[in-house]
């Protein structure tokens, strides 16, 4: 499965888009983007996912370079409520799905 | 909506005491995962499951064992447990696919002392 790398942590302005990239350089052709994040002291939430096409739905958009290489997830209007940890991982198709989760990126929303 | 329900969400025990964690999932996936999670160490796999009384390693398998007797319940269990082992436990279930996203429960908070 292809390491992702995510800043230890980010600071953005509520009501500001918040913009979290990830690095996700060794994907390999059938492996998708995902996104989920912690919220304090609750299980990871799933959040969205692509192959290689932008994809929007009520929570975030994500985009995906064309080489696949990386990737952003953004909050359009961050609130208070998405402080969360937010994790960028990698699914290779086929098979069940061993997944692993690194630290993540910290981000804060600030008042 | 799925729902994924751990036992506890705090747990106490003590040095050498077997524990047990469960984990049931309502939507009838096929994978079910435990992972522990630790400050600055992100999530960490402990073992899989993609079938009943079928399971895998994850990366940090040692001092845990697991049990799928069935389909919707997957337990952890600490044989003997340790200082080293308080942690936030969490379990995930998962339909089997290519694309399918992983559901978490809440978590348990263990402490041993």
């Amino acid at each position: 499965d292809a390491k992702t790398t995510q800043p230890t942590s980010m600071d953005c302005a509520e009501g500001r888009a918040a913009n979290l990239p990830c690095n996700h350089s060794t994907i390999s052709g059938n492996e998708y983007v995902y996104w989920y994040r912690q919220i304090h002291s609750q299980g990871p939430q799933y959040i969205i996912h692509g192959l290689k096409n932008n994809e929007t739905n009520e929570m975030a958009s994500l985009i995906i370079t064309e080489d696949r290489k990386s990737s952003t997830l953004i909050l359009p209007h961050a609130t208070l409520r998405d402080t969360a940890v937010y994790y960028c991982i990698v699914y290779r198709s086929g098979g069940y799905q061993k997944v692993t989760f690194g630290t993540g990126t910290k981000l804060q929303v600030i008042p | 909506d799925v729902k994924v329900t751990q036992s506890s969400r705090y747990l106490v025990k003590r040095t050498g005491e077997k524990v047990f964690l469960e984990c049931v999932q309502d939507m009838d996936h096929e994978n079910m995962f435990w992972y522990r999670q630790d400050p600055g160490l992100g999530l960490r796999l402990i073992y899989f499951s993609y079938d009943v009384k079928m399971k895998e390693k994850g990366d940090i398998p040692e001092g845990y064992s697991v049990s799928r007797e069935k389909k919707e319940r997957f337990s952890l269990i600490l044989e003997s447990a340790s200082t080293n082992q308080t942690s936030m436990y969490l379990c995930a279930s998962q339909r089997q696919g290519a694309r399918e996203t992983q559901y978490f429960g809440p978590g348990t908070r263990l402490l041993v002392l």
